[in-house]
């Protein structure tokens, strides 16, 4: 079973609405992750955290904005989505970044549809 | 930045038949080697990983072997089961872009009883 919890499982969000997604982990990792994974297709990486602060956006839009609240909290808030950004999000965490090596643990993710 | 590539695509194999499959990619710094599994309706899981210094790494049914002068990385699954029905994405890693994971396209493999 994966230490990374996820929630909701499952959204559904018109494309005016402010949700967000949340993840968790109590391993005491201090690197977090979000990816994107679209379907028939490999995650694609979004943002990292690294001991709660931003490390790396891959370019992503800013209707998309992480939150890290504390070393055991990842957040994707999501305002004024299109329909494309429909896809898989998965959240996932490390002991640390910049180590190759370090096992990523991926939780379930949440599916997003944007109608 | 790293361009990987996986094949086959998909695979379909018989019930105790073995499985491989063939990970290459272009960044010669790379020397973190993994491979996650992906069951329907789930995150990926890291199923074996190996680094530049071994050439070879087995757990049980599944192994990774590794050439660097080539640059591509494979995994075996032998006995194959139905459970092992899954999509398996590579995703070589260099030190210095730590976990910043590049997947390859995925292969989707399936096991017939």
């Amino acid at each position: 079973d994966t230490e990374v919890t996820q929630t909701p499982k499952h959204l559904v969000m018109g494309m005016t609405n402010k949700k967000s997604l949340k993840c968790e982990q109590h391993m005491g990792h201090r690197a977090m992750y979000w990816y994107k994974q679209k379907a028939k297709k490999p995650p694609e990486l979004m943002f990292v955290y690294s001991y709660e602060k931003l490390s790396i956006n891959e370019s992503v839009p800013s209707r998309f904005s992480p939150e890290c609240p504390n070393s055991s909290l990842l957040n994707l808030h999501l305002h004024a989505l299109q329909p494309e950004d429909s896809a898989l999000y998965l959240c996932a965490s490390s002991q640390e970044t910049g180590l190759a090596g370090n096992t990523i643990y991926f939780g379930e993710g949440s599916w997003l549809t944007v109608v | 930045g790293e361009n990987v590539e996986q094949h086959p695509s998909t695979l379909s194999v018989q019930e105790g038949d073995s499985a491989v499959i063939k990970c290459t990619y272009s960044d010669s710094a790379s020397n973190y080697f993994p491979w996650y599994k992906q069951e329907l309706g789930k995150g990926p899981q890291l199923i074996i990983d190996i680094r530049s210094n071994v050439g070879e790494k087995k757990d049980q049914r599944i192994a990774v072997t590794l050439n660097k002068t080539a640059k591509h990385f494979s995994l075996h699954i032998t006995e194959t089961q139905p459970e092992d029905s899954a999509v398996y994405f590579c995703a070589p890693t260099k030190g210095a872009a730590g976990n910043k994971l590049t997947f390859g396209g995925g292969t989707r493999v399936l096991v017939k009883p």
